[in-house]
C-alpha cells in the first residue's frame, strides 16, 4: 500500500533552518509529484510547492521563493523540504502530499513533521 | 494568492444535509474544473474526498457530492453522519503547477 512516512518533529531557533523528508514507498516513485502543504496551529492549509521526483524540477508558491528548497534523492524514494531563515510564524505542521500527474489533486499525504521555530 | 473564501464553520443534525461553499476567482476556481476537496480530522493528515469538482476516489462514500458554478464550488454531505464531523478544505489549481486552499469549514453533528 502506499506509505508517505515523514521525519521527526523539529525544534529550531529564529534563523535557523530546517530539513524535513518524506519516505515514499508502496509505488514508483519517480512516477508521481509530491508537494509540500503546512498548516499552522489552528490554522487552514498552506500550499508551498511541488517537485517532480523523476527529473528534480520545482515550482514554488511565490510566498516562500526565496527561501524553500525541495529536493530527492531516488535511491531512497525520499523528497526533501527545506526551509531557511525561520522566523516564528514558520511554526507548523508540515505535509507531504502525492499527486498522479497531471491529475491536479492529492491522493495521498504523509503523517506531518511538527516544526516549531522559537527562541 | 489569495486562500479561497469557505464559511467557518457549518453544523446540522445525523441524516440532514449541509453544504459548504468555496469561493474564489476568475483566475483559479472559475477558470479551471480542478477543485479538489479534503476531509480532515484532528491531529490527522488531509484525506481526499472528492476530485475535479465532483469525482469521487475510490474507496469514499457517494453521500458526499460536489458542484461548481461560475467562481464558487460547493461541497454536500448528504444523510450527515457522526464521522463526518471534521474540517473540510477545497483546493483549486491556479495555473503555473501552484494550487490555493480553501479558509476551511468546521463541520458539526448536532
Amino acid at each position: 500500500q502506499v506509505q508517505l512516512v515523514q521525519s521527526g518533529a523539529e525544534v529550531k531557533k529564529p534563523g535557523a533552518s530546517v530539513k524535513v523528508s518524506c519516505k515514499a514507498s508502496g509505488y514508483t516513485f519517480a512516477s508521481y509529484y509530491m508537494h509540500w502543504v503546512r498548516q499552522a496551529p489552528g490554522q487552514g492549509l498552506e500550499y508551498m510547492g511541488i517537485i517532480n521526483p523523476r527529473e528534480g524540477n520545482t515550482n514554488y508558491a511565490q510566498k516562500f521563493r526565496d527561501r524553500v528548497s525541495m529536493t530527492r534523492d531516488t535511491s531512497t524514494s525520499t523528497v526533501y523540504m527545506e526551509l531557511t531563515s525561520l522566523r516564528s510564524e514558520d511554526t507548523a505542521v508540515y505535509f507531504c502530499a502525492r499527486e498522479k500527474p497531471r491529475t491536479f489533486y492529492f491522493d495521498s499525504w504523509g503523517q506531518g513533521t511538527l516544526v516549531t521555530v522559537s527562541s | 494568492q489569495s486562500a479561497l473564501t469557505q464559511p467557518a464553520s457549518v453544523s446540522g443534525s445525523p441524516g440532514q444535509s449541509i453544504t459548504i461553499s468555496c469561493t474564489g476567482t476568475s483566475s483559479d476556481v472559475g477558470n479551471y474544473n480542478l477543485v479538489s476537496w479534503y476531509q480532515q480530522h484532528p491531529g490527522k493528515a488531509p484525506k481526499l474526498m472528492i476530485y475535479e469538482v465532483s469525482k469521487w476516489p475510490s474507496g469514499v462514500s457517494n453521500h458526499f457530492s460536489g458542484s461548481k458554478s461560475g467562481n464558487t464550488a460547493s461541497l454536500t454531505i448528504s444523510g450527515l453522519q457522526a464521522e463526518d464531523e471534521a474540517d473540510y478544505y477545497c483546493c483549486s489549481y491556479a495555473a503555473s503547477n501552484t494550487y490555493v486552499f480553501g479558509t476551511g469549514t468546521k463541520v458539526t453533528v448536532l
